[in-house]
């Protein structure tokens, strides 16, 4: 089955740690992106890319990074330099032909131990 | 810088009955798409329904139905014949296609709870 799949569902990072969020899809799908959402809010977006090799920063990119070295993979890394990095994550990803709809992962909760 | 508003943080809701969810966006540009997508307490993000900007015909997915109102800048969703299955967030979101800037922006949600 097509889809986007998010590893892992639970993450917990210490203090200084950097981790990473894994984001796959199988969708054949040209731009990927991240979400993060707080509690009771709504998405705020870290980071996209429309296509390989290429990213653009999002509303809320300090402290996270993320490569896109190929078109089915989007990783996102919380650096220590994210002071609140507790937070779930989701990703997404959407191409033309579905008319600009956004396929979402199942996400990832981050909590910091 | 497009945004999207929505007015209502919480709803309630009786079964069977009928709700409306509001939201309001504010863009200059013509073409665009506007989604509703609802979040249930698994966290999966689930499309409802989607409208484009150019059809003046309102979209409908069986029990949801919106009143786009292009010229005021509103997309509300309505849900006939409410189901407990329907409590979740509600998100209201758009998209401006082909700009060099295709990110949806997301409202802030309204969380809406079907009572039996």
């Amino acid at each position: 089955d097509g889809g986007i799949t998010q590893s892992p569902k639970y993450l917990f990072r210490k203090e200084g740690q950097n981790v990473t969020l894994s984001c796959e899809q199988n969708l054949n799908h040209d731009a990927m992106y991240w979400y993060r959402q707080d509690p009771g809010q709504g998405l705020r977006l870290i980071y996209y890319s429309q296509i390989v090799n290429d990213f653009q920063k999002g509303d809320i990119a300090e402290g996270y990074s993320v490569s896109r070295e190929k078109k089915e993979s989007f990783p996102l890394t919380v650096t220590s330099a994210q002071k609140n990095p507790t937070a779930f994550y989701l990703c997404a990803s959407s191409s033309r032909k579905t008319n600009e709809k956004l396929f979402f992962g199942s996400g990832t909760q981050l909590s910091v131990l | 810088a497009q945004t999207v508003t929505q007015s209502q943080p919480e709803m309630s809701v009786q079964e069977a009955e009928t709700v409306t969810l509001s939201c309001t966006y504010d863009t200059s540009e013509n073409n665009y798409y506007l989604f509703w997508y609802k979040q249930p307490p698994s966290r999966q993000m689930i499309l409802v329904i989607r409208q484009e900007a150019y059809k003046q015909q309102n979209a409908t997915e069986n029990r949801f139905s919106v009143n786009f109102q292009k010229a005021a800048k509103s997309f509300s969703l309505k849900i006939s014949d409410s189901q407990l299955g329907d409590t979740a967030m509600y998100f209201c979101a758009f998209i401006r296609p082909q700009g060099g800037s295709e990110k949806l922006v997301f409202g802030k949600g309204t969380k809406l709870t079907v009572n039996p």
